[in-house]
């Protein structure tokens, strides 16, 4: 299995909502990672985890919160998002060592649209 | 620190033509050099990579790009192009002492029938 997924594909919420994306896979990966793009701009990184542990945090404003409840599974929580939040959110996953680490593999994203 | 500059931020160009992405790097540091695909509404598919050894890479669909360290460039290329190459892509480089990606600004391209 050479995937990553995400759930939902699609996500609507207002301003006060509370709601989580998802992304699993089971290639093995011991790090993640979560991405924001706008449209027409390359992937912007949020977080980083290694091994379950938050090795970078790129000063991501408090109403996103990350998860690594497993080595298979990274969640992203939201909460009292602002409509300029809204975006393709991607999660990668890669190899933890060095070089492998080096290669991401991408899931096919979550369209969040903040209302 | 790193950087990756795309210098083509649209690139139309006729079915069956040829095309070239450029992509240049800086770096004072080892680089692993990435090519990734992104379609209208999905996530980002890796095209090719240099991770080492040989310095032109291959990829499955007829693309292929050359390391070039001297020129720090990694120029994506395609001898003739179709309709279902019309998608945006993103050059990135990786550096042996982290596991951040850096990306270019992304270029695209639309092949017009």
């Amino acid at each position: 299995d050479t995937e990553v997924t995400q759930t939902p594909k699609h996500l609507v919420m207002g301003m006060t909502n509370k709601k989580s994306l998802k992304c699993e896979q089971h290639m093995g990966h011991r790090a993640m990672y979560w991405y924001k793009q706008k449209a027409k701009k390359p992937p912007e990184l949020m977080f980083v985890y290694s091994y379950e542990k938050l090795s970078i945090n790129e000063s991501v404003p408090s109403r996103f919160s990350p998860e690594c409840p497993n080595s298979s599974l990274l969640n992203l929580h939201l909460h009292a998002l602002q409509p300029e939040d809204s975006a393709l959110y991607l999660c990668a996953s890669s190899q933890a060592r060095p070089p492998s680490y080096n290669e991401q593999f991408f899931g096919p994203g979550t369209r969040l649209t903040v209302l | 620190a790193q950087s990756v500059t795309q210098l083509d931020s649209q690139v139309p160009v006729f079915e069956e033509a040829p095309v070239e992405l450029r992509c240049n790097y800086s770096s004072s540091v080892s680089v692993y050099l990435f090519w990734y695909v992104q379609y209208p509404n999905q996530g980002l598919q890796l095209l090719l990579k240099y991770l080492s050894g040989s310095t032109l890479v291959e990829s499955i669909n007829g693309f292929e790009a050359e390391f070039n360290k001297s020129q720090t460039s990694f120029h994506l290329r395609k001898p003739s192009v179709h309709i279902s190459d019309t998608a945006e892509y993103f050059c990135a480089v990786s550096v042996n002492t982290g596991n951040q990606f850096y990306f270019g600004t992304g270029t695209s391209l639309t092949v017009i029938p």
